[in-house]
């Protein structure tokens, strides 16, 4: 079962940040949390992780709580391309724990 | 370069048909994944596998098989099809031992009439 709870949508409009929230209360130490997307009919796609200092790449940006049971992806400027299923996962690092497992995500509708 | 590929993009085919899916990845990762993705949408993990175990889903019935030529390649081998085995089936890989993403093949779509 996945370890994480999202809201089950969210709206946004084009061109504002959509902060897409995640709680995983039970992570643990060792436990890394990753948002992947899914856009409509593809397969999903990595946008970030982190352990516990926030991150940003050229997608997104991670901000893990300081006790690290939650959690926000922030897509800063989001277009109508974004509009996707947002996923949060907590995985191990490795062996059969490395596994993603998937909820049921937060389905995001960018507006124009 | 397409890091994982699958072939074929739509199948169809009658119930009770024998059927495969190949998948093949080119990023030189030593753990392969099958993941369904039902009419739900919910994705779940069907079977893992590195060239050291293969572990299964306990809810896959054994009519699906994974089979595994060389690192680079992880086949599905379906038998005996159902009506409930319609769904998109996505292949991933991932480097083993490490932090590094899960990539994912564009999905085969797989319609049992």
């Amino acid at each position: 079962d996945a370890k994480t709870t999202q809201p089950t949508s969210m709206d946004c409009a084009e061109g504002r940040a959509a902060n897409l929230p995640c709680n995983h209360s039970t992570i643990s130490g060792n436990e890394y949390v990753y948002w992947y997307r899914q856009i409509h009919s593809q397969g999903p796609q990595y946008i970030i992780h982190g352990l516990k200092n926030n991150e940003t790449n050229e997608m997104a940006s991670l901000i893990i709580t300081e006790d690290r049971k939650s959690s926000t992806l922030i897509l800063p400027h989001a277009t109508l391309r974004d509009t996707a299923v947002y996923y949060c996962i907590v995985r191990h690092y490795g062996g059969s724990q490395g596994n993603l497992i998937f909820g049921k995500g937060t389905k995001l509708s960018v507006k124009p | 370069d397409t890091a994982v590929s699958q072939t074929p993009k739509y199948l169809v085919t009658q119930m009770g048909n024998d059927k495969s899916i190949k998948c093949e990845q080119n990023l030189g990762h030593d753990t392969m994944y099958w993941y369904k993705q039902d009419s739900k949408k919910f994705l779940k993990i069907m079977f893992s596998y590195n060239n050291k175990e293969l572990i299964i889903n306990e809810t896959v019935p054994n009519r699906f098989s994974p089979k595994s030529p060389d690192k680079a390649h992880l086949n599905l081998h379906i038998n005996s099809l159902e009506l409930g085995d319609s769904a998109v089936y996505f292949c991933a890989s991932r480097p083993a031992g490490t932090s590094d993403e899960t990539y994912f093949g564009a999905g085969t779509r797989l319609s049992v009439l």
